[in-house]
């Protein structure tokens, strides 16, 4: 079946400007995650989805991310007012609770450049 | 929290040889998974292997192969029969059982280059 997507695959906005970010998981799983990929942090856990719930916010940057998950599928993530510092590849994966040590799926990731 | 060390950042072996990469992570939690995933340029993180803790056998898929040992707190992924297109970014990682909230923390990688 179709694995994680996601779109665009490549985003260049300037500094202050808004972009979103969408995640379109495996069908039926349940759990979706976000992660951002960089240079100088390496792979950081952002926020994770069960169902359309986010439990915990607390990985997110700061407040200029937020991120939803509609109809416990599609997820997007909203940068604002987006910095130079947030120039990264941001990758999508999702699970289905229960399965074989919860395993994640990832998309091939949104490359963001903050010029 | 937990922490994922790979002391590794590159290898580089000939096709045909046997390379092993190396993972350690440091846990208070006594049921977790461990993973490998490997990234190829195309960006794409593809899952390689997995363990559930709880499992003393080590896992095998193919030409891939863990040693976990859960004492020492090690994770070690061993390739044989090393091929052109193992070439990637190969990322070690950990996730408590059933706290999907905390996500996967990773390791910081290793490169490994298969030379011709």
């Amino acid at each position: 079946g179709a694995g994680v997507s996601q779109s665009p695959s490549n985003k260049v906005t300037e500094k202050g400007k808004d972009v979103e970010l969408r995640c379109d998981p495996i069908s039926g799983h349940t759990a979706l995650y976000w992660y951002r990929q960089s240079l100088g942090q390496g792979l950081e856990f952002l926020i994770y989805f069960q169902g359309n719930s986010a439990p915990d916010k607390s990985g997110l940057p700061s407040d200029r991310f937020s991120a939803e998950r509609t109809g416990g599928s599609v997820s997007t993530l909203t940068i604002q007012r987006t910095q130079q510092e947030d120039s990264a590849v941001y990758l999508c994966a999702s699970s289905l609770v229960g399965t074989v040590a919860d395993t994640q799926y990832f998309g091939p990731g949104t490359r963001l450049t903050v010029l | 929290a937990q922490t994922v060390t790979q002391s590794q950042p590159e290898m580089s072996v000939q096709e045909a040889e046997t390379v092993t990469l190396s993972c350690t992570y440091d846990t208070s939690e006594n049921n977790y998974y461990l993973f490998w995933y490997k990234q190829p340029p195309s960006r794409q993180m593809i899952l390689v292997i997995r363990q559930e803790a709880y499992k003393q056998q080590n896992a095998t898929e193919n030409r891939f192969s863990v040693n976990f040992q859960k004492a020492a707190k090690s994770f070690s992924l061993k390739i044989s029969d090393s091929q052109l297109g193992d070439t990637a970014m190969y990322f070690c990682a950990f996730m408590k059982h059933g706290e999907g909230a905390d996500g996967l923390t990773f390791g910081k990688g290793t490169h490994l280059i298969i030379q011709p």
